[in-house]
Parts: structure tokens; sequence; C-alpha cells
């Protein structure tokens, strides 16, 4: 039990569908993240939410669309993905303090192929 | 252009001995580095962490050395267990960046008994 849990686990859509991967967080952190996972890949970072608010957006095509509603859900929603998206999607949380370094943790993933 | 790199792709050790674990990143703005662990079909699980301030960091079987003049680091465990065969990765983050984590390839250790 990691305190971030991930759902779904497994997802496969077509490239016209809409879905929505859902992250929460049990920790009480106040920072969250999505991360990219692809095959033989480092772990790419997309987005940050920091105090709810979007603090970084890493040149990710709009076709992926975070919302973060409160300190404790993270939403990434996906419209019209295409073949290469297909990869791990991680969320991690952290408590983010000014001025300290704090390690982020991180969900189970959810594995997405896209057909 | 990669800021950290783990050079092996791969570890094999003999339980019992030392596992040591290699990463090299080119940022010299990073001031804080972490380890974590994944076992697949599960996430990153946290395992120790250095500040910049400091060049060695204890957590039981788990040593992280950082020889910031070389821009490398190291994890170290001894003795190894099977239980810690999976994939380790190398992050990095900066103060300045906002913490941004930036990963390792990963290296996966597989320890024998």
């Amino acid at each position: 039990e990691t305190g971030v849990t991930q759902t779904p686990r497994h997802l496969v859509m077509g490239m016209t569908n809409k879905k929505s991967l859902k992250c929460e967080q049990h920790l009480g952190h106040n920072a969250m993240y999505w991360y990219k996972q692809s095959a033989k890949k480092p772990l790419e970072l997309m987005f940050v939410y920091s105090l709810e608010e979007r603090v970084e957006n890493n040149s990710v095509p709009s076709r992926f669309s975070p919302e973060c509603p409160n300190s404790s859900h993270l939403f990434l929603h996906l419209h019209t993905l295409q073949p290469e998206d297909s990869a791990l999607y991680l969320c991690a949380s952290s408590q983010d303090r000014q001025g300290l370094n704090q390690p982020q943790h991180f969900g189970d993933g959810t594995r997405l192929s896209i057909l | 252009d990669q800021q950290v790199k783990q050079n092996s792709p791969s570890l094999s050790v003999q339980e019992g001995r030392i596992s040591i674990l290699n990463c090299d990143y080119t940022n010299s703005m990073f001031d804080y580095f972490l380890w974590y662990k994944k076992y697949p079909a599960e996430g990153p699980t946290f395992l120790i962490s250095i500040s910049s301030i400091k060049d060695k960091n204890e957590d039981g079987r788990f040593t992280v050395f950082l020889n910031k003049s070389a821009k490398h680091l190291s994890l170290h465990i001894v003795p190894s267990q099977p239980g810690d065969s999976a994939v380790y990765f190398c992050a990095a983050s900066a103060r300045e960046y906002g913490n941004k984590l930036v990963f390792g390839a990963g290296t996966i250790l597989r320890v024998k008994s």
C-alpha cells in the first residue's frame, strides 16, 4: 500500500475514445504529478500540480488534459490518442515545502494500450 | 540529452555480496538525489535520498554515496538479498527547477541465491 491509488490499472482504448485516468493520494500531500514511462525510456514528467494549481506542463500534447479538483485527487483526461501514447502512466505525490527537498511517492500506474 | 544516466542496463550479484548501482548526472544545479526501486506491475518505491550538502547517507542495508566533483552517485546494497531483485532508478532534482525529478533509465538488479 503506497498511499497513492491509481485506477484503472489497465486500459485498452481506440484512437477515437475518450477516457480518464484517476489518481488519489491518502498521504496529506499538497503536490501531485503525472509521469509517462514508455518502453525502454526513463520516466518523463508530464504535469505538476502544487496546491491544486498547474505549475508545469512539459510540452505535452493537448490530447492529454489534466484536472486537479482538490489536493487529494488528480485526473488525466484522454482524447484522440495515438498508438505511440501506449505506455505506463504513473501518478505521484509529495509534500511541497519551500526550500526543503521531499521524495515523491508513486502509485502503481495505469498500463494504457491504444489500438 | 539525458541529464541523468545509468549506464549499466543490468547487474547480477550473488546473494550476500554487495550490489553497487551507479548513476551519473550532467547538470550541476541538481541538489537532491534519490533512488527508487520498482518491481514488475508496481510503481517505483522510494528507497533513499541524499542532499548535495552530504556525501553519504545510510539506511540499513542501503547506502548512497555522492561525489559532486565527478557528478556521480552510487547505491550500495549489502548484503544483497533475492528480494532486492528489481529495477533501480536514480533521480535528481534542483530547487531552481521546482524540485522536478529527472530520472535515469534504470538498472535491472538480479540477486542470485
